[in-house]
């Protein structure tokens, strides 16, 4: 089994609906990470959470929310979804003992907003 | 603030011949460098890390990566290209604390027959 899943893997919707995207992982990692790829602008940090009490906006945090329910569990929600918020959507995380900070990703969300 | 530059957005390579991927970095502390791969419809995987172990970094699938401080580079090598290594390709950035990393904006590698 993956040990980043992400759900779904794919999702159409319209503009103004509102959406929530999952991550789980079983690393037992403490951070987590949401980034958005656009073609040519590589990954871009929406939000990361070093641990259950500790969210954090990344450099395009607007249009979007964050809940981390669980060590486990970091969702990522778009309130009023935009057709430019169309993009592959990415949960990574990483071990707050590796100094490294060395990221594993999960499989992607593939999001088209009509 | 650090920083991540790819050179080339594309590049196209013949099976069996060199591939070489660019990467350049700023950081004003010591950094950790990576490059990431992404096969079509999958999520980054780690391909290779600089620690500051040592400056020529083997990675897997043939690939290796040399730190050269003086240029501020983390350049991609392979000596023989074949038709699977065909996927996008990403350098990142993080700092000595760990914080955060920096991504660039990829490069993705078409190989020929």
């Amino acid at each position: 089994d993956a040990d980043v899943t992400q759900t779904p893997r794919n999702r159409i919707t319209k503009t103004g609906k509102r959406i929530m995207l999952e991550c789980s992982q079983t690393k037992g990692h403490d951070r987590m990470y949401w980034y958005r790829q656009d073609p040519g602008l590589g990954l871009r940090l929406i939000y990361y959470s070093f641990d259950v009490k500790d969210i954090n906006k990344g450099e395009i945090s607007d249009g979007y929310s964050v809940s981390r329910q669980a060590q486990a569990k970091f969702s990522l929600s778009l309130e009023s979804a935009i057709p430019n918020q169309t993009a592959l959507y990415f949960c990574a995380t990483s071990d707050a003992g590796d100094s490294t900070d060395t990221q594993y990703f999960g499989p992607g969300t593939r999001l088209t907003v009509l | 603030a650090q920083s991540v530059t790819q050179l080339g957005s594309h590049v196209s390579v013949s099976e069996g011949a060199l591939v070489l991927l660019r990467c350049n970095y700023s950081s004003s502390v010591p950094p950790y460098l990576f490059w990431y791969v992404q096969y079509p419809n999958q999520g980054l995987q780690l391909l290779l890390k600089y620690t500051s172990a040592a400056t020529l970094v083997k990675g897997i699938n043939g690939f290796e990566a040399e730190f050269k401080k003086s240029e501020t580079s983390f350049h991609l090598t392979k000596p023989s290209a074949h038709m699977s290594d065909a996927a996008e390709y990403f350098c990142a950035v993080s700092d000595t604390g760990g914080f955060k990393t920096i991504f660039g904006a990829g490069t993705r590698l078409f190989v020929k027959a």
